[in-house]
C-alpha cells in the first residue's frame, strides 16, 4: 500500500451509466490529481486540487466531473461515457502541488472500461 | 508546453544484461526529472529524482541516472538486470517556474521484459 487507496480496481460500465471513482490518502498531502493512463501514450493529467479547490482542469470533457469534499478524499463522477474513456484513472498526492520538487504518490489505479 | 521523450517503448533483455533507457525533454529552462516505475499490477513508484547537485543520481534497486544538461537528457541505467526488473518505466519533468510550475509532464514509458 503507498498511502493513497483507490476503488473500485476494476468499473465496467455502459455508455448511459452513472459510476464514481473514490480516491483516499492517508498522507497528510495538500494536494490530488487525477490522471488517465491509456495505451501508448504519456499519462495525462485530468484534474488538480489543492487544500480542496480545483486548480487544474487539463480541458478534460464535462462528462467527467471531479469532487474533492476533504483534503483526504477526491473523487471522479463519470457519466454518458464514450467507449475510448476506457483507460487506467490513477489518483496521486503530493505535499505541494506548487513546488517543482514536487514528488507524486500514486494509488493503484481503477480500470475502466465502457461498453 | 514541454514535452517527454522515451524513444525506446519495448526492451527485451536477458539477466544479468546492462540497461540504460533513454529520457529525452524539450524545456529548456530549469528541471526536475523523475523516473518512475510500474511493476504488473502494481502501482507507479517513485524510483529516483533529480533537483539540482550531482547530476548522476541513484535511486533504489540499483538504478541510476544521469542529467546531461547539454543533451536535455535523463538516461535510466542499470548495470545488472533481474528478472524483477521486469516493468513499465516512465520519465518525467517539471519545472520550477512558469506557467507550468509544478506540473509533472511524463513520457509515453518503456516497457522492459527481463528473460531468466
Amino acid at each position: 500500500e503507498t498511502g493513497v487507496t483507490q476503488t473500485p480496481r476494476h468499473l465496467v460500465m455502459g455508455m448511459t451509466n452513472k459510476k464514481s471513482l473514490k480516491c483516499e490518502q492517508h498522507l497528510g498531502h495538500n494536494a490530488m490529481y487525477w490522471y488517465k493512463q491509456s495505451a501508448k501514450k504519456p499519462l495525462e493529467l485530468m484534474f488538480v486540487y489543492s487544500l480542496e479547490e480545483r486548480v487544474e482542469n487539463n480541458s478534460v470533457p464535462s462528462r467527467f466531473s471531479p469532487e474533492c469534499p476533504n483534503s483526504s478524499h477526491l473523487f471522479l463522477h463519470l457519466h454518458t461515457l464514450q467507449p475510448e474513456d476506457s483507460a487506467l484513472y490513477l489518483c496521486a498526492s503530493s505535499q505541494d502541488w506548487r513546488s517543482g520538487a514536487n514528488v507524486l504518490t500514486f494509488g493503484a489505479g481503477s480500470r475502466l472500461t465502457v461498453l | 508546453a514541454q514535452s517527454v521523450s522515451q524513444h525506446n517503448h519495448h526492451v527485451i533483455l536477458s539477466e544479468a544484461a546492462s540497461l540504460e533507457l533513454g529520457c529525452n525533454y524539450s524545456y529548456g529552462g530549469t528541471v526536475n526529472l523523475f523516473w518512475y516505475v510500474q511493476y504488473p499490477g502494481q502501482h507507479l513508484q517513485l524510483l529516483l529524482k533529480y533537483f539540482s547537485g550531482d547530476p548522476l543520481v541513484k535511486g533504489i534497486k540499483g538504478f541510476e541516472a544521469e542529467f546531461i544538461k547539454s543533451k536535455f537528457s535523463f538516461n535510466l541505467r542499470k548495470p545488472s538486470v533481474q528478472w524483477s526488473d521486469t516493468a513499465e518505466y516512465f520519465c518525467a519533468v517539471n519545472s520550477d517556474r512558469g506557467s507550468t510550475l509544478g506540473r509533472l509532464y511524463f513520457g509515453r514509458g518503456t516497457q522492459l521484459t527481463v528473460w531468466p
